[in-house]
């Protein structure tokens, strides 16, 4: 059975601290995406790994796959207050699945002013 | 952003009340999903579909039934309500082709029974 464990599940920091948390699995995805869902609103899309050892980064976040394609992280650098939220990792069943997604139980954030 | 409401975004009811909820959309997306949120247990899908009549159960789907007869438009019924489906509901679509098989979702549905 396919599982997505997030660590921590949560999270309380200082604004302008630096933050990393991380999905892992003992299975192979495909690829995995990172949502973030803010109180009361459901989870927006916030980036999506397809390579093993791929890097993205969108603005003060920085996402990397792992070179086996078994695990991701989310490193934040100089957290903001709007950084709050949670954040859930995701990744696709498996081919033919009619594109169903493997969700994580998140990490629950806090940035304090 | 997939231009995904939901309706009602709130609802109180009694058990064994029946409930259904609605999910629009506006982009032509193939695949569309219901999950339910609740703590400790992350997001659960209920029942998704895969194109217009083509629905399937998933993981949660006992009390629940779902119809989709066009694309725009997913329903989510709730036969005889149950306090233990007090939840948070989510409607989200993904769209057809090769692709990583990302999910847009609505607002979400704040169910309560009583």
């Amino acid at each position: 059975t396919q599982l997505l464990e997030q660590s921590p599940q949560f999270l309380s920091i200082q604004e302008g601290e630096n933050l990393t948390v991380y999905c892992n699995s003992s299975s192979v995805f495909s690829s995995l995406q990172w949502y973030r869902q803010e109180p009361g609103e459901g989870p927006v899309l916030l980036v999506t790994v397809v390579t093993g050892g791929e890097v993205k980064k969108l603005k003060r976040l920085t996402f990397q796959f792992g070179d086996a394609r078994k695990d991701s992280s989310l490193h934040i650098t100089a957290a903001q207050p709007g950084d709050t939220g949670l954040y859930l990792c995701a990744g696709p069943r498996g081919a033919g699945n009619n594109r169903k997604l493997i969700w994580g139980l998140g990490t629950s954030l806090a940035v304090n002013p | 952003d997939a231009g995904i409401t939901q309706s009602p975004r709130h609802k109180v009811t009694e058990t064994g009340t029946p409930v259904t909820l609605r999910c629009h959309q506006t982009e032509n997306h193939r695949y569309m999903y219901w999950y339910r949120q609740d703590p400790g247990h992350g997001l659960r899908l209920i029942h998704y579909s895969y194109g217009v009549k083509d629905t399937d159960k998933g993981e949660v789907s006992d009390g629940y039934s779902v119809s989709r007869s066009k694309t725009e438009d997913f329903l989510l019924t709730l036969e005889s309500a149950t306090s233990s489906q007090t939840s948070v509901y989510f409607c989200a679509t993904s769209r057809q082709g090769v692709g990583t098989y990302e999910q847009y979702f609505g607002p979400g549905t704040r169910l309560t029974v009583t």
